[in-house]
């Protein structure tokens, strides 16, 4: 069974640019949750999806950030006309119905 | 203030110390969670406990409810220990409330 995987790992866009970021989650699970860390910060969390509904959005900002889960194929990140206060590592988590989350090896953002 | 708040922020030790790193929140919780980090690398969930004390190689992990505290534990500490150690609760809900971390760096 392989893990959460996440790609790109490393993504490079300049300002203005939307980044796309995905995440397959380990089979069988079909909860999705998105985390992002900040340079220098602690994880904070942006989402929480199940298959095809946004469950909790609270940790997302307002503007230019979205996600899904669609029926079939990863959950993907989006985050359009990006800013330079946008470079983080971007972490997805997965997990079946306990609190048990099992984390991506992460996608590392970088805005020129 | 933070619902979960690590100590220390940096730790030391040599190569065979005893190690503790300490987490206390302020939330109420269904589960607590110890993470690694290692430098550049993606996060490793060591445990996820929500009573007692639970043992993993040379690693342990304690929680005590009733106060709101748990300890993450390495016996004799090796240099491979060295990474970001996070502490993170959940309330019941699916939401992770993550502490800052613990860089710990292990000297040979």
């Amino acid at each position: 069974n392989a893990g959460v995987m996440q790609n790109p790992r490393h993504l490079v866009r300049r300002r203005g640019q939307e980044a796309r970021l995905r995440c397959s989650p380990m089979k069988g699970h079909s909860h999705v949750y998105w985390y992002r860390q900040l340079p220098e910060e602690g994880l904070k969390f942006m989402v929480y999806l199940q298959k095809e509904n946004i469950i909790d959005e609270s940790g997302m900002p307002k503007e230019r950030f979205s996600a899904e889960f669609p029926k079939e194929g990863p959950s993907i990140l989006r985050i359009q006309q990006v800013v330079r206060g946008d470079s983080a590592a971007y972490f997805c988590a997965s997990s079946p119905m306990t609190d048990t989350q099992y984390f991506g090896p992460g996608t590392r953002l970088t805005v020129l | 203030k933070n619902e979960v708040e690590q100590s220390p922020q940096n730790l030391t030790a040599q190569e065979g110390e005893f190690i503790t790193i300490n987490c206390s929140y302020s939330v109420g919780i269904s589960a607590l969670h110890w993470l690694q980090q290692h430098p550049g690398g993606g996060i490793v969930s060591l445990f996820m406990l929500s009573s007692g004390k639970k043992k993993h190689g040379r690693l342990i992990a304690t929680i005590n409810i009733q106060e709101k505290h748990s300890s993450l534990h390495i016996t004799a500490s090796h240099p491979r220990d060295s990474a970001v150690y996070i502490c993170a609760v959940t309330e019941g809900g699916n939401q992770f409330y993550f502490g800052t971390g613990t860089s710990l760096t292990v000297i040979p």
